[in-house]
């Protein structure tokens, strides 16, 4: 069975700085997708970022960029110049194949200090 | 641009009831998904349609039952509710046939609270 692990709880970043989200999974199949998701206070639940694991280059979206470590089965999410609304919990997600079938990580909650 | 909608936003239930949740699905998006977000949990996956069919299923418990209609939306049926049922039940869709299947839009959820 597919698993995806965040280990950090909690992170906190200056407002303008950058930080580092991590996550992890763990699976022995060769097709599937590794996504960001931000949840924000509202709780809805916002695509952030998603990762073909079939490409080599990391994902990009404007601030927002990952590092894929494929064999290390490692996900980790950057983003960059945070801003005040960047605040949220933010899960990382896998999904088998092309499936909308996602299995999310625990979460990380993200504090912006200003 | 129009969003997924969910139907009621909140609800609140004795133990025992039934409640059923409504998702109306982006215009053209033909597969639909809920998941359950418990409190301090991340969204455990319910269940999938695509094309009025099911398509995964995921841990519904056999109290639940989905299905979707000839429009697209979808509803989720819920017995004999339990306190443990407590939770934010999300619906997202998606275009189940081309290479977005997984790029899911979620709606803001429905809250549902078993008392």
């Amino acid at each position: 069975a597919q698993t995806v692990t965040q280990s950090q709880p909690e992170m906190s970043v200056q407002e303008a700085e950058t930080v580092t989200l991590s996550c992890t999974y763990d699976t022995s199949e060769s097709d599937y997708y590794l996504f960001w998701y931000k949840q924000p206070p509202s709780r809805q639940m916002i695509l952030v970022i998603r990762q073909e694991a079939y490409k080599q280059q990391n994902a990009t979206e404007n601030r927002f960029s990952v590092n894929f470590q494929k064999a290390a089965k490692s996900f980790s999410l950057k983003i960059s110049d945070s801003q005040l609304g960047d605040a949220a919990m933010y899960f990382c997600a896998y999904g088998s194949g092309n499936t909308g079938k996602l299995i999310f990580g625990q979460g990380t909650t993200l504090q912006v200090k200003p | 641009a129009a969003g997924v909608i969910q139907s009621p936003r909140h609800l609140i239930k004795e133990k025992r009831e039934t409640a059923t949740l409504k998702c109306y699905p982006i215009p053209r998006h033909d597969t639909v998904y809920w998941y359950q977000q418990g409190p301090g949990q991340d969204p455990q996956f319910l269940i999938s349609f695509y094309e009025k069919m099911q398509s995964d299923k995921g841990s519904i418990p056999d109290r639940f039952s989905a299905q979707q209609f000839s429009d697209y939306h979808s509803e989720l049926n819920m017995s004999s509710l339990e306190l443990g049922d407590s939770a934010l039940y999300f619906c997202a869709s998606s275009l189940g046939a081309n290479s977005g299947a997984n790029v899911l839009t979620f709606g803001a959820g429905s809250r549902l609270t078993v008392l």
